[in-house]
């Protein structure tokens, strides 16, 4: 079975704060996705990663950056927390290509509160 | 701009009905479309992948369909029961790299 983790299931910070989310998984797929889900707006994807190192903006990257060394693992950060930064963060991943097999699979999420 | 709109937003039903979530989305070429459940609180757990070749996948109660001619898709549950009671979202692939767009999902509640 694929297995995605993320490191936190809740998390509180301040407000200015750096904050780090990290996920992980276990498939060796080449894509990697960040989304921010928030009530009434749905999923919204942040950034993805198709390949270590490699890294490209979605929708709303704005306040956010990510990391990937290790092809198993990509990181968001939040350079400086903000309020509107509360929300429930969600990684997935998938095989590299959007071929027809492809299923994308996501982690248990993290529920970050700045306060 | 792909756009996927979920109908209804909220459903509640007694135990043992047959119901349909749908899914629709404006641009017809995906490769594929998937339906995810999501309990409060949690991560989304995959129910089923159906390729556009494909018009049908069946997972135990789950049976999912696909018309990319109209751009729509159903999720059937069978014989439903108060442990179906989740979001259930539906997604298409945008952009390429298997980006997903998803739509707002339907709240399904069922009663005993």
């Amino acid at each position: 079975d694929v297995k995605v983790t993320q490191s936190s299931r809740y998390l509180v910070k301040r407000t200015g704060e750096k904050v780090f989310l990290e996920c992980v998984q276990d498939m060796d797929h080449e894509n990697m996705f960040w989304y921010r889900q928030d009530p009434g707006l749905g999923l919204r994807l942040i950034y993805f990663s198709y390949d270590v190192k490699m890294k490209e903006k979605g929708d709303i990257p704005e306040g956010y950056s990510v990391s990937r060394e290790k092809k198993e693992r990509f990181s968001l950060i939040l350079e400086s927390a903000s309020t509107n930064q509360t929300s429930m963060y969600l990684c997935a991943s998938s095989l590299e290509l959007a071929g027809e097999d492809y299923e994308q699979y996501f982690g248990p999420g993290t529920r970050l509160t700045v306060t | 701009k792909q756009e996927v709109t979920q109908i209804p937003a909220a459903l509640s039903v007694p135990e043992g009905e047959n119901l349909v979530l749908n899914c629709s989305f404006t641009d017809s070429a995906i490769y594929n479309l998937q339906w995810f459940r999501q309990d409060p609180g949690k991560g989304l757990t995959s129910l089923l992948l159906i390729q556009s070749s494909q018009r049908e996948q069946t997972s135990g109660r789950l049976n999912a369909s696909l018309d990319k001619s109209s751009g729509r898709s159903t999720l059937y549950i069978a014989a439903s029961q108060p442990g179906d009671s989740a979001t259930y979202l539906c997604a298409v692939p945008s952009g390429g790299y298997n980006k997903l767009i998803f739509g707002a999902g339907t709240r399904l509640a069922v009663h005993p």
